[in-house]
Order: C-alpha cells, then structure tokens, then sequence
C-alpha cells in the first residue's frame, strides 16, 4: 500500500494566485521530504529538500521565495507555489525515505499543477 | 561531474526479454535503484542493488557492476503494462539521489 500520500492530485489555478500541495508519510515518520518537479517528457528534477523543525534545503536555479516549503511536524510537508505563473504548470511530486539513508524513496502519487 | 546514462526509447515484443542498461560515474556509491514510471503517474520502487551481482524478483532482474559503474535492469515475459519509463538512479557518497533522464519502453503486440 501507499506510504505516502499527497494533495491535492490536480489543481489548475490562475496566474498570480497561490496553491499549496500535501505531503504526508503513512504510518512512518519522515524528518525529510524531497520535492520533486518534472516537466513533460523529462526527467526528476529535485527541487528542495524539506527538513522538518529547520529551513528546507533548496537545489541551485530554485527559488525559495517563490517556493515555500514548510515541514512543520514528522508526517507533513507542504510546497506553496507563490504567485504562480504558467511556466510552473509542472507535475510535483514528494518523497520520502521510510527507513535510513540506504532505503528506497517512496513517492506521493504527484500533482499536477496547471496555471491558466 | 555526475552523470548517469541510460537509452531514450527501447522497443520490444509482447512475450519476449528486454535489458535495459545504465552507466554511472558518480562521486561515491551507495546503491542504485531502478523506478517504473507510467506516463502521467509518479515513480514506482522496483529494485537497489549495492553489492555486484544480479537480484531477481518475479519477471523482473537487476545487476550491478561496481567496477565496471554497470547496472541493467531485465524484464521477462513482457506485458503490455510494462510500458513505461524506466529511471535509474544512484545514490552517492551523501546518499543524494542522481537520476538518469529515463528509458521509455515501448511493447508491441
């Protein structure tokens, strides 16, 4: 079954407003996340890494103002695309390990994002 | 750099064997992992190999070489689910995952 789960799985928006995406692991604890993006026809792109209780750990060419990440408990993360534009139409997708660094990550089942 | 390398596009039949192969220099090795992806859906965990060798698991297979920075993943008794993409990834010296761009598997009938 699902270990982990995240919402909502597609929300279209209008440019300028903001969306926020859940993240949550199932029956494990997660002190980290990752946030993934991938554009159609191309691969993973690790966007962040989420941190819970500090600040999220962003990968260059992303921006973290404009992508608020925050890991407030063990089981959530939330990505908030602030002021969304049409080119952040994306699928985003989070993971986390259930066990240590060694384990495989378990993807949420993604959410597709289109800006109008 | 680090870079992973592995096919675009691999074509196959209905019934028959596919090997889909992965290069990787990377800083640092601790694993690598195979990942279905079905277009418009998120990965899926199919194997990680850390220690040379083959690991089978129902119609499914995945060998490493260290040495050789090697690995391929074998699918038997092709269904036409198994078309997808196929991602390979290592993990390196700081257990940071370095993706390849993704095999996309195409099966005929």
């Amino acid at each position: 079954g699902a270990v982990v789960s995240q919402h909502p799985s597609w929300v279209i928006c209008k440019s300028g407003t903001s969306v926020k995406i859940e993240c949550r692991s199932l029956d494990f604890q997660a002190t980290t996340m990752f946030w993934y993006r991938q554009f159609p026809k191309q691969s993973l792109m690790l966007m962040a890494t989420s941190n819970e209780g500090s600040k999220a750990t962003y990968e260059q060419g992303v921006e973290k103002d404009k992508f608020l990440i925050n890991h407030a408990s063990l089981t959530l993360s939330t990505l908030t695309v602030t002021s969304a534009h049409p080119e952040d139409s994306s699928f985003y997708i989070c993971s986390a390990r259930k066990q240590g660094d060694a384990s495989p990550l378990h993807f949420g089942n993604g959410t597709r994002l289109t800006v109008t | 750099g680090q870079n992973i390398d592995q096919p675009t596009e691999m074509t196959a039949t209905e019934g028959a064997i596919v090997q889909i192969n992965c290069t990787y220099q990377t800083s640092g090795f601790n694993g690598l992992f195979w990942y279905q992806q079905h277009a418009g859906e998120a990965p899926t965990f199919l194997s990680y190999n850390v220690l040379d060798g083959l690991e089978e698991k129902g119609r499914f297979s995945s060998f490493l070489s260290r040495s050789k920075g090697y690995s391929y993943l074998l699918l038997k008794e092709l269904q036409m689910k198994d078309s997808a993409s196929y991602l390979c990834a290592v993990s390196d010296s700081n257990y940071q995952l370095i993706w390849g761009a993704g095999t996309k598997l195409i099966i005929k009938p």
